[in-house]
């Protein structure tokens, strides 16, 4: 069981736009703005994607953006591409104890 | 900008221990913190620990913390990750990923992981 609570599935048509929540508690997600989320196709490496909550590695689309709310963290996919088809996974810092905590991730499949 | 290369494909038999290697090109290896994060079959991703190779220090997840060792070789800018009395449940993808960090008030919180390496199949079975 994942420390981090994540749907195991959303879905969408190419143009749309989906959101991806993510489930923490005051001890992480709730805590800190460092919640990082990460693209994962079978087979490849993760790709950062977001970090601290809503910012943007250079090279991710804008079509990616973030947000936090209490202990949820969101990833908005907008005007979804067959190539953002992937496993999706939220990441937050979780105190000097834990360091780390992942969700179970999402699959997104793009109808 | 930095890239990570993982060693190859492992299997081993139960009991026994795998050692994983992460070496990285370019960039500056001492400056940067690495992390171990792994993958079972079906499963989320789960973070292991990590290394500061400039201090030689290291920090395991408590799921790891009696069997996982993660050190650090400057001189070849490769992290090691050692995961001992193996087991069916440790056949998983084994990923080495540079670790980005926030700091404020000279206290630093690990923030991203950027570059992963490739990954490395490590398959446990008599």
């Amino acid at each position: 069981q994942s420390a981090l609570t994540q749907p195991a599935s959303v879905s969408g048509s190419p143009g749309q736009s989906i959101t991806i929540s993510c489930t923490g508690t005051s001890s992480d997600v709730g805590s800190y703005k460092l919640v990082s989320w990460y693209q994962h196709h079978p087979g490849k490496a993760p790709k950062l994607m977001i970090y601290e909550g809503s910012k943007r590695p250079s090279g991710v689309s804008n079509r990616f953006s973030g947000s936090k709310s209490g202990n949820t963290a969101s990833l908005t996919i907008s005007g979804l591409q067959a190539e953002d088809e992937a496993d999706y996974y939220c990441c937050s810092y979780a105190g000097s104890s834990t360091f780390v905590v992942f969700g179970g991730g999402t699959k997104l499949t793009v109808l | 900008q930095v890239q990570l290369v993982q060693s190859g494909a492992e299997v081993k038999k139960p009991g026994s221990s795998v050692k994983v290697s992460c070496k990285a090109s370019r960039g500056t290896f001492t400056s940067y913190t690495i992390s171990w994060v792994r993958q079972a079959p079906g499963q989320g991703l789960q973070w292991m620990g990590r290394i500061i190779p400039v201090f030689g220090t290291a920090n395991y997840a408590q799921n790891f913390q009696d069997r996982v060792t993660i050190t650090a070789d400057e001189s070849t800018s490769t992290a090691y990750m050692e995961l001992s009395s193996l087991r069916s449940e440790d056949t998983a993808v084994y990923y080495c990923a540079r670790e980005g960090e926030f700091c404020t008030n000279a206290v630093c919180y690990t923030d991203w992981f950027d570059p992963w390496g490739q990954g490395t199949l490590v398959t446990v079975s008599s």
